[in-house]
């Protein structure tokens, strides 16, 4: 069955420091997403994304976050300089389309460490 | 916003019992995904209602939306170790990209 994958699983950054994780989505889907979840926490939503436009971002996504599709595959989060509130697992997701009925396929995630 | 609370956070049960969670909306709930997150690891779909009143079925899973009640319930049959994780419930709230998730359900199934 196709699945998402994510690199790296753990990333250790010093504070300051940039941080991008990849993320390859299933094939044919067209959407993508960034969630995290910060320890303890729920799930939250970070961006979506779409024919290679940011379609809808969170609060949270403020101007230290981007993200990416550099190819037809990959699909990257930069964080420009890390903060110690930014340690997280961070998830990656796609989907064919968006909306109900349009489940969301989630990677195993990367656990971000900031020191 | 729309915030989903889930019940209980936490389940032990002993291998072969039946059990229940609950998700309930804080607005009126159009559908709902059901995941299953292993400790430290990605979201499993596991399902999706879409209807008031719809309910489905996954081997020993069971989903329902109640609609009026702004609430599903997951129920799952004859429980086995494998299916410890935590169990959380989403909605797509506002906007069709946006998944909102709920508080997760911490279940540990003993021999």
């Amino acid at each position: 069955e196709p699945e998402v994958t994510q690199t790296p699983s753990h990333q250790v950054t010093q504070m300051g420091q940039e941080v991008i994780l990849r993320c390859v989505p299933i094939s044919n889907h067209l959407y993508f997403y960034w969630y995290r979840q910060i320890l303890g926490q729920k799930v939250e939503f970070l961006v979506s994304f779409y024919n290679n436009e940011i379609s809808e971002k969170s609060e949270i996504f403020d101007d230290q976050f981007s993200v990416e599709r550099p190819d037809g595959s990959n699909f990257t989060l930069k964080i420009r300089s890390t903060k110690l509130e930014d340690s997280a697992m961070y998830f990656c997701a796609s989907s064919e389309a968006a909306g109900w009925g349009q489940p969301q396929h989630f990677g195993d995630g990367t656990r971000l460490s900031i020191l | 916003s729309q915030e989903l609370e889930q019940s209980p956070q936490s389940l032990i049960v002993q291998e072969g019992k039946n059990l229940t969670i609950n998700c309930t909306s804080s607005k009126t709930l159009y559908g709902l995904y059901w995941y299953k997150q292993k400790y430290g690891e990605g979201l499993i779909f596991l399902m999706m209602l879409q209807k008031g009143g719809e309910e489905k079925s996954h081997e020993k899973i069971t989903a329902k939306l109640d609609e009026k009640k702004q609430q599903s319930s997951l129920h799952i049959t004859a429980s086995q170790p494998s299916h410890a994780g935590i169990y959380l419930c989403g909605a797509h709230t506002g906007t069709a990209s946006k998944l909102t998730f709920g508080t997760g359900t911490r279940l540990q199934v003993t021999l």
